[in-house]
């Protein structure tokens, strides 16, 4: 059983598309986030979501728009991609005071 | 504020000893260590809350200094599969759900 899951695992695009990628997860978590990781590995919280309600929106382009249909998903949608958003995507879920569990990551390359 | 991890980098030979360090400038309500494999996603480790506490399990273990603002992860008789980035993570209030990632610290161990 996959605890944390997200799709797709790859994402080639060019220049000014829009994306999504999609989250799931089957641990009964309260808490969900959007990180982005770097070519130099830093990893950087973008979004959390406690039951459906935003909590944390860290300074991120307005391009990218999380959304939580319930308490076990938790969406990422990207308008007019750059460049620079070529990272690696992973959502993660917490319960809490509890450890972070990341999905496999996106790997998103934007041409 | 982004916590500071050293050293940046670690080679050590199977059996041999590490220490990961991990220093913050603002107090801190608990830190996460979680380890990075190439091409996957972070694994969460353990987790220390504020109270000194010292946790570990098998050849891994970990220091958290609230006063010092500081924690330590220990690898001891170290394995192949130790091999990584390690982060450490940072969260400053009681569960607020922002939780900060150091630079990293990359471990080879070596045969």
């Amino acid at each position: 059983d996959t605890a944390v899951s997200q799709t797709p695992k790859y994402l080639v695009t060019q220049m000014g598309n829009d994306k999504s990628i999609k989250c799931e997860q089957n641990l009964g978590h309260d808490t969900m986030y959007w990180y982005k990781q770097d070519s130099k590995k830093f990893l950087k919280i973008m979004f959390s979501y406690n039951n459906k309600e935003l909590i944390i929106n860290e300074t991120v382009p307005n391009r990218f728009s999380p959304k939580s249909p319930d308490k076990a998903h938790l969406n990422l949608h990207i308008n007019s991609l750059e460049l620079g958003d070529s990272a690696v995507y992973f959502c993660a879920s917490r319960q809490e005071f509890g450890g972070i569990y990341f999905g496999p990551g996106t790997r998103l390359l934007v041409l | 504020q982004q916590p500071v991890q050293s050293p940046q980098a670690v080679i050590l030979r199977e059996g041999e000893d590490a220490v990961i360090n991990c220093s913050s400038s603002k107090a801190l309500y608990s830190v996460h260590w979680y380890r990075q494999k190439h091409g996957e996603a972070p694994i969460f480790l353990m987790i220390l809350l504020k109270g000194g506490e010292q946790k570990g399990h098998d050849k891994i273990s970990a220091s958290f200094n609230e006063k010092k603002q500081q924690s330590s992860l220990y690898l001891t008789a170290s394995q192949l599969s130790y091999s990584g980035t390690y982060f450490c993570g940072t969260d400053k209030g009681a569960n607020t759900g922002k939780l900060i990632f150091g630079q990293g610290t990359t471990l080879q161990v070596k045969p």
